[in-house]
């Protein structure tokens, strides 16, 4: 197995430009997740998916969209980039069904955004 | 009040001794709770997780879980220049993870 896979692993954008972070995985997992972290700071939750079809809100969703049309798919979308999401992010996954619901991590996308 | 609060470190222990890595919540409502090592420019990998009160061991990693005081920590007992990282405090309620800070902690041989 793979595991968590991210694309880009770099990306450079310029402000108002928009892209589309990708995440698969292949565990067959319920949960995706969408974090970014800052320099220096903990995880921040983007979005979250418990399903496919089925999307919420974690604590930083302004600026960008998700969607959750397959189990092993949950692209992140970043329109009109700004400075502010400069930022490393992380897509994640885990079982329901495991009662400690452990999250397994993807390598990451480092965005700049000028 | 921060959610999930980590000691601020850096942490600096010498090589063979414990390192201890402490961690407070405020949602009472938290179901469990995860310990993630991360190297400097990669992703977080999970060390351990744990949901009852008490002590949880995995080799040289020790984790503990307070309820009542909403305390969790970490023990590291050995420690090697390996261990040096950033570790992450993680609370869960639902599917949902909410991370501290971070601690870092620099092994010096």
């Amino acid at each position: 197995n793979a595991g968590v896979t991210q694309t880009p692993k770099f990306r450079i954008l310029k402000i108002g430009q928009s892209m589309t972070l990708q995440c698969t995985q292949d565990m067959n997992h319920n949960y995706m997740y969408w974090y970014r972290q800052d320099p220096g700071m903990g995880l921040k939750l983007i979005y979250y998916s418990v399903g496919a079809g089925i999307t919420d809100k974690g604590e930083v969703p302004n600026g960008y969209n998700v969607s959750r049309s397959t189990t092993e798919d949950f692209p992140l979308r970043l329109e009109l980039a700004a400075p502010s999401q400069t930022s490393v992010y992380f897509c994640a996954s885990s079982l329901r069904g495991d009662s400690s619901y452990e999250q397994y991590f993807g390598p990451g996308t480092r965005l700049t955004v000028t | 009040q921060k959610e999930v609060e980590q000691n601020s470190g850096p942490l600096s222990v010498p090589e063979g001794a414990i390192a201890s890595l402490n961690c407070t919540y405020s949602d009472r409502g938290s179901q469990s709770f995860f310990w993630y090592r991360q190297y400097s420019g990669k992703s977080p990998e999970l060390i351990m997780s744990i949901y009852s009160n008490g002590d949880k061991e995995d080799g040289r990693f020790t984790a503990q879980l307070n309820k009542a005081s909403q305390y969790v920590s970490l023990l590291i007992r050995d420690s090697q220049p390996s261990d040096s990282a950033t570790y992450l405090c993680a609370a869960r309620r639902g599917g949902k993870l909410t991370f501290g800070q971070g601690t870092i902690l620099t092994v010096h041989p």
